[in-house]
């Protein structure tokens, strides 16, 4: 089974500035993987494919970008409705979600 | 716009099966290329991918609930199912279906229904 490892559990960032996550693959997924975001009681909504495709209607604040097993999802210029949990997922083989990363307000 | 919608039992006792149903509304699981899951979410273990079935009926399982687990669709309901069975408190969850993305069994999700609490509790 694939093991994806997000860091940081949370982020503290304040409205307007940039926002870093990470997800780590513990063996290659090639670009098989995906982000989503969670809101409180909301299903996740995907954001980004391929990892470095957006999804219909994502902002184009949002980014995705990987290198090697090590993937990066940019949220270029915070706004108060990107507080929120961040997911990766990987399709590789079987799927496996991260545990997730809380973008809290500073 | 395609929605689903998550329904059974919000209640479910150790040792009986779970049943879920997804109903799929503005587009036909038959006519669509696409492939469906299950994913639940617990406090503890996050987010789990528990399978994926295809309107043909041909299904893909967690490894880890294999045993356990029985995908069907009804394409006459534009509908499709879960069965999860000898429950015990660990399956306590949030319950979502999803479509896939594209084409291929694995895959990412999108979009994703509401959601529902399954509790297995006597």
């Amino acid at each position: 089974e694939i093991v994806l490892t997000q860091s940081p559990a949370t982020l503290s960032v304040s409205p307007g500035e940039r926002a870093t996550l990470s997800c780590r693959a513990s063996q290659s997924v090639s670009t098989s993987l995906a982000w989503y975001q969670q809101k409180p009681g909301q299903a996740p909504r995907l954001l980004i494919y391929g990892a470095a495709t957006r999804a219909t209607g994502i902002p184009a604040r949002f980014s995705g970008s990987a290198s090697g097993t090590e993937f990066t999802l940019t949220i270029s210029s915070l706004q108060s409705e990107d507080f929120a949990v961040y997911y990766c997922q990987h399709y590789n083989d079987w799927l496996t979600f991260g545990g997730g990363t809380k973008v809290e307000i500073k | 716009q395609l929605q689903l919608q998550e329904s059974g039992p919000g209640l479910v006792k150790p040792s009986e099966t779970l049943s879920l149903t997804c109903t799929v509304s503005g587009g036909s699981i038959s006519f669509s290329t696409n492939y469906w899951g299950w994913i639940r979410q617990t406090p503890g273990k996050g987010l789990e991918w528990i399978g994926t079935v295809y309107y043909s009926a041909d299904t893909y399982y967690n490894p880890s609930l294999k045993s356990r687990v029985t995908m069907s669709v009804d394409t006459s309901k534009n509908q499709f199912s879960l069965k999860l069975s000898s429950v015990t408190a660990a399956d306590t969850a949030v319950y979502y279906c999803a479509r896939t993305g594209s084409d291929y069994a694995m895959n990412w999700f999108d979009p994703w229904g509401q959601g529902t609490l399954v509790t297995v509790s006597s």
